[in-house]
């Protein structure tokens, strides 16, 4: 079974501090994604690593793919109260119809 | 800019009434997938399909739950009998392989079909 590990499953931060979320595996993925969601919505889509080392921005966020393709990474710069959501990472295989394998979620609040 | 649309967006119904929900995917988008999500959870897998072949099921979907994909556009998820253990976010995504990143599906979600059994 395929499990992916977030850490961690809650943080409560202050507006301007920065911030990580790991994301584990064991298993090899020929690509991983991150998500935010917000109470009662789907799942958006924020970036898609598909290279071993990779690293993507997006404005404040930064995402690395790590070198095996096993775990992933996420930071935000300078957090606002509107990053304030659940941030998922899912991992892909190519063998397995490209399914999504979800973590549990990151359960990010940033207070003014 | 049309996005993946659910229909409907919330359900109540009783316990053993049979439920069907209805996804729509992005126009051009050949795969077409269904999840459910648990409240602290992150969503799990159902199904999927290519066109309109269902190519896999999860071990965690039960007889009483069917998907179709007639025509290979909208799709279908049926549940029959539900159980008060059936209350979930469905969640639809669909997506198109994208030649410039190798091996990789990008999923797009739509807003989600919130169940409740009573």
């Amino acid at each position: 079974t395929q499990l992916l590990e977030q850490s961690p499953q809650f943080l409560s931060i202050q507006e301007g501090e920065n911030l990580t979320v790991y994301c584990n595996s064991s298993s090899v993925f020929s690509s991983l994604q991150w998500y935010r969601q917000e109470p009662g919505e789907g799942p958006v889509l924020l970036v898609t690593v598909v290279t071993g080392g990779e690293v993507k921005k997006l404005k404040r966020l930064t995402f690395q793919f790590g070198d095996a393709r096993k775990d992933s990474s996420l930071h935000i710069t300078a957090a606002q109260p509107g990053d304030t959501g659940l941030y998922l990472c899912a991992g892909a295989k190519e063998t397995s119809g490209s399914r999504l394998t979800f973590g549990e979620g990151t359960q990010l609040t940033v207070n003014p | 800019d049309t996005g993946v649309s659910q229909d409907p967006r919330h359900k109540i119904t009783k316990r053993g009434q049979n439920v069907t929900f209805r996804c729509d995917p992005i126009s051009e988008h050949n795969r077409l997938y269904w999840y459910r999500q648990t409240l602290g959870q992150g969503p799990e897998f159902l199904t999927y399909f290519q066109n309109e072949a269902q190519l896999e099921k999860s071990r965690l979907l039960s007889d009483r739950f069917s998907a179709e994909r007639p025509k290979g556009s909208f799709s279908t998820l049926e549940i029959q009998r539900t159980e008060q253990g059936d209350s979930a976010m469905y969640l639809c995504a669909s997506s198109f392989r994208s030649s410039h990143l190798a091996g990789a599906y990008e999923q797009y979600f739509g807003p989600g079909t919130r169940l409740t059994v009573t």
